[in-house]
């Protein structure tokens, strides 16, 4: 059966400084996977997707993320964090597009000023 | 462009009784995704919906149900509810089946069951 572990329950980073969001998945072979973030005001929203192809993926709001099979880890990143990217965070896995999709319990960003 | 729309914004139900969750997808879109956000179980895959059939279903069960109208619109039906079904309710939308669409949400339907 496929799961996704985020370790860091909650993490709070200084406006400004890099951003770097752990993500690890178990499953069979090589999976679809996703990162989505949730804030009040603007619900959920896909931020990037990986089927295939580049490890390295870019999405919305400058964050990318890198699918590393060798450690099961598609971690999320983003290189200057700003107070807007204040939310909630969930890595999922899939078997193949956005069906039978597995969600991880979420990371709870905090930005400082 | 309108976004993906849900109705209502929130419900309350006894236990017992039935829910009907609405969802309007982008104009355009096919295909239709169900989600439940229960406070400690978090985002769970309920259902998803292509071209008017249900084409998957996560592990809820059979009383969650639903279906997809020729527009393209869906209804989450919840029969005999349950305490346990409190939940955000969450509804996406790609443009087609396909693998490589970007999924976009609604606003989502908070179920309240007392």
């Amino acid at each position: 059966a496929q799961s996704v572990t985020q370790p860091d329950i909650h993490i709070t980073v200084s406006e400004g400084a890099s951003l770097e969001l752990r993500c690890n998945y178990s499953y069979g072979a090589t999976p679809y996977l996703f990162w989505y973030v949730q804030s009040p005001g603007q619900g959920l929203q896909l931020l990037l997707k990986y089927f295939s192809g580049d490890t390295l993926v870019q999405g919305i709001k400058g964050f990318e993320a890198e699918f590393k099979r060798s450690q099961s880890s598609f971690n999320l990143r983003k290189p200057s964090v700003h107070w807007s990217d204040a939310a909630e965070y969930f890595c999922a896995v899939a078997p193949g597009g956005y069906q039978k999709v597995t969600f991880g319990t979420g990371t709870k960003l905090q930005v400082i000023p | 462009e309108a976004g993906v729309t849900q109705s209502p914004t929130h419900l309350i139900k006894t236990r017992g009784q039935q829910a009907t969750l609405r969802c309007s997808p982008i104009s355009g879109h096919t295909s239709v995704y169900w989600y439940q956000q229960a406070l400690g179980l978090g985002l769970q895959f309920l259902l998803w919906y292509d071209e008017g059939e249900e084409r998957n279903r996560g592990n809820f069960p059979p009383r969650f149900s639903g279906r997809q109208f020729p527009n393209y619109s869906s209804e989450l039906n919840v029969n005999a509810l349950e305490l346990e079904d409190s939940a955000l309710y969450l509804c996406a939308s790609t443009r087609s089946g396909q693998d490589g669409d970007t999924q976009y949400f609604g606003p989502g339907t908070r179920l309240t069951v007392l």
